[in-house]
């Protein structure tokens, strides 16, 4: 079945450096990459997604890059602000339809 | 935010009795799902609903039962509550299903003495 794992859990960076969060998995069926951001007291808000017919997205600040062949995707944070401080999560969703999430990375920017 | 609400916000229970969660919608989008999430744990997809009266189970569904009876509800029943289901509970919507945004609302934090 459908398995994803996030490294790492906890990532504290200063203010204006850059921010990686990895996620890897196991089933080659899976085709949609979605990334969640969840702050404090919040609900998860989608941040930006891959499908698998791409190997690389941006939106300014953050950017998604997929690797199929190796089965990883990782979510990069350029310039980061205190604002940026929040769980982020990874999912996957394959031939189930359904979204399997990673366990969520804390992310700290200090000023 | 999506029009999605949850109820109530918050409850707490004692060991033993049922419990009900409810989420509503008014985006009129197919697809519902409940998740709990948990401390090193992520969010873990507990049932999750395709059309009025299908539903499905996902990871961690036992002790739980869901119902839909119209497109815009969709509730979470915990037939005998116990203390492993002390967590928070998000209700989330998509229009597409899997591959699609799936929008989450508030949440309900529930304790079980």
């Amino acid at each position: 079945g459908e398995n994803v794992e996030q490294h790492p859990s906890t990532l504290s960076v200063q203010e204006g450096d850059s921010a990686v969060i990895k996620c890897t998995y196991s089933d080659s069926a899976s085709n949609y990459f979605p990334w969640y951001k969840q702050e404090l007291g919040k609900r998860p808000q989608l941040i930006i997604d891959i499908r698998s017919n791409v190997g690389e997205k941006k939106d300014q600040r953050i950017a998604v890059t997929l690797n199929k062949t190796a089965k990883h995707f990782s979510l990069h944070i350029t310039e980061t602000q205190p604002e940026d401080s929040a769980v982020y999560f990874c999912a996957l969703s394959g031939n189930t339809g359904k979204l399997i999430f990673g366990q969520g990375t804390t992310l700290q920017v200090k000023p | 935010d999506a029009g999605i609400t949850q109820s109530p916000r918050h409850k707490v229970t004692e060991t033993g009795t049922p419990v009900t969660l409810r989420c509503h919608q008014t985006e009129n989008h197919r697809y519902m799902y409940w998740y709990r999430q948990d401390p090193g744990h992520g969010l873990r997809l507990i049932h999750y609903s395709y059309g009025v009266k299908d539903t499905d189970k996902g990871e961690v569904s036992d002790g739980y039962s869901v119902s839909r009876s119209k497109t815009e509800d969709f509730l979470l029943t915990l037939e005998s509550a116990t203390s492993s289901q002390t967590s928070v509970y998000f209700c989330a919507i998509s229009e597409i299903g899997g591959e699609g945004e799936q929008f989450f609302g508030p949440g309900t934090r529930l304790t079980v003495l």
